[in-house]
């Protein structure tokens, strides 16, 4: 399989909690990462996180990583309008630190 | 904060020709840039780490001679699709590390908006 995979597609209510899932298949991941892509544009990084947490918070956004099961989770809180993009989780490796392996990217859509 | 600039955003070529990307960090030097393509619904695929005062890093089954790379000086690197085909035609994204990133472990890139190429 891919080295990082996520769901294509979700869907929540406006106010309500988004989670966005990805698995990933190397145990040498030192850092993954959480990017956002609003439409036609490039990315930008919303928050990273160290191989040896297991929980990172900023503001409205909780990340959680399960080394064990290689599960890394993005929760959006109070999701708003504006968090309508694609949310991408992506990966670093100590062999080879300046190489970030992306995954295909969750389109998150908000339904008012 | 770091800032990325790519151009130009959209570009429409006609087969055989080929064509620039620029990728510029405006205020901060970047030794090392990535060029990223984007497919429909795809992940970004890591084409090429390009390295200042030196040869690109190709990612295997990207074509050097089709995607030339050059990273003139810490400020500009630049994408050349040579005898571009329509199924060159694609999203191409590029980056660059932020000062002190790596330093810190985590490789924290500053992205560009991005290039949509349509190649006729």
């Amino acid at each position: 399989g891919e080295d990082v995979e996520q769901s294509l597609f979700l869907s929540v209510r406006e106010g309500d909690s988004s989670v966005i899932n990805c698995t990933y298949t190397d145990s040498s991941s030192t850092y993954l990462y959480w990017y956002k892509q609003e439409p036609g544009a490039g990315l930008q990084l919303l928050t990273y996180i160290f191989s040896n947490m297991d929980m990172k918070q900023d503001q409205r956004l909780t990340v959680l990583l399960n080394k064990k099961d290689k599960h890394l989770s993005l929760r959006i809180a109070d999701t708003q309008t504006g968090d309508s993009a694609i949310y991408f989780c992506a990966e670093s490796r100590r062999s080879s630190a300046s190489k970030i392996i992306f995954g295909s990217g969750t389109r998150l859509s908000i339904r008012p | 904060g770091a800032v990325v600039s790519q151009h130009p955003s959209r570009v429409i070529c006609k087969s055989g020709t080929s064509v620039k990307i620029e990728c510029r960090s405006l205020d901060f030097q970047a030794t090392t840039m990535f060029w990223y393509r984007q497919f429909p619904k795809k992940s970004l695929m890591l084409m090429a780490t390009s390295n200042e005062g030196s040869k690109a890093t190709y990612e295997q089954g990207v074509e050097k001679d089709k995607f030339l790379i050059n990273h003139a000086s810490l400020t500009l690197s630049t994408l050349t699709v040579t005898s571009a085909h329509p199924e060159d035609s694609s999203f191409y994204i590029c980056s660059a590390s932020e000062p002190g990133g790596m330093n810190s472990g985590a490789n924290v890139l500053t992205f560009g908006a991005g290039s949509r190429l349509t190649v006729l």
